[in-house]
């Protein structure tokens, strides 16, 4: 998805915490920050999502700057099952219904 | 919840036989989508359905390519003649559009990988 910029790959320490970044430097108004993740081959996985306040749930926490151009996804303890491509994507809730994944963040969590 | 339901898991097929996928979305979701994954060109949107509609089929690859949703609780995607070319993981997804309290969460099927030999 050409409105996000995510590094291909980072690396972290297991029980660290992982954070991912996103950049949007184009983000609108209406449009939310989506975080989705696919573990090896499996069918992606949503994470969390936000429009301005950061947002936390039992996964992961989400931080958006207060400019909206860029966000970090934490996972606080990561753990080897995280290893997984973790995707950033902008997107408005309604009318438009697309969800348009670019290439991600290839996370790898070593012991 | 079973979940969105997809079959073959896994088809192997030779070119220009006729290959058809099939997805039933979790039960109350309006919305249906297909992607296709390979490693070249990640994971692309195919098509999506809202209410059984085709709203954007601007990434449905060329005429060999179709899709269909007959009904709120199946779809189908179809390629005739398929090519080595098509060798790609499928994946449909779907989720409540436009509810209240709506999080635009999709919710993806375990995919089915295709090879066209």
């Amino acid at each position: 998805d050409a409105k996000t910029t995510q590094p291909p790959s980072m690396d972290c320490a297991e029980g660290r915490a992982a954070n991912l970044p996103c950049n949007h430097s184009t983000i609108s108004g209406n449009e939310y920050v989506y975080w989705y993740r696919q573990i090896h081959s499996q069918g992606p996985q949503y994470i969390i999502h936000g429009l301005k306040n950061n947002e936390t749930n039992e996964m992961a926490s989400l931080i958006i700057t207060e400019d909206r151009k860029s966000s970090t996804l934490i996972l606080p303890h990561a753990t080897l099952r995280d290893t997984a491509v973790y995707y950033c994507i902008v997107r408005v809730l309604v009318p438009n219904n697309d969800m348009r994944f670019g290439a991600g963040t290839r996370l790898t969590v070593k012991p | 919840d079973a979940g969105v339901i997809q079959s073959p898991r896994h088809e192997v097929t030779e070119m220009g036989q006729e290959v058809t996928l099939r997805c039933k979305p979790i039960s109350g979701h309006n919305s249906l989508f297909w992607y296709r994954q390979t490693m070249m060109r990640g994971l692309e949107l195919l098509i999506y359905f809202n209410n059984n509609v085709p709203i954007d089929d601007s990434g449905m690859p060329e005429d060999r390519f179709s899709a269909k949703m007959p009904n709120a609780s199946f779809s189908t995607l179809k390629i005739q003649p398929s090519e080595p070319r098509d060798s790609a993981v499928y994946f449909c997804a779907s989720r409540n559009h436009g509810g209240r309290g709506n999080t635009g969460e999709l919710f993806f099927g375990e995919g089915s990988r295709l090879t066209v030999l």
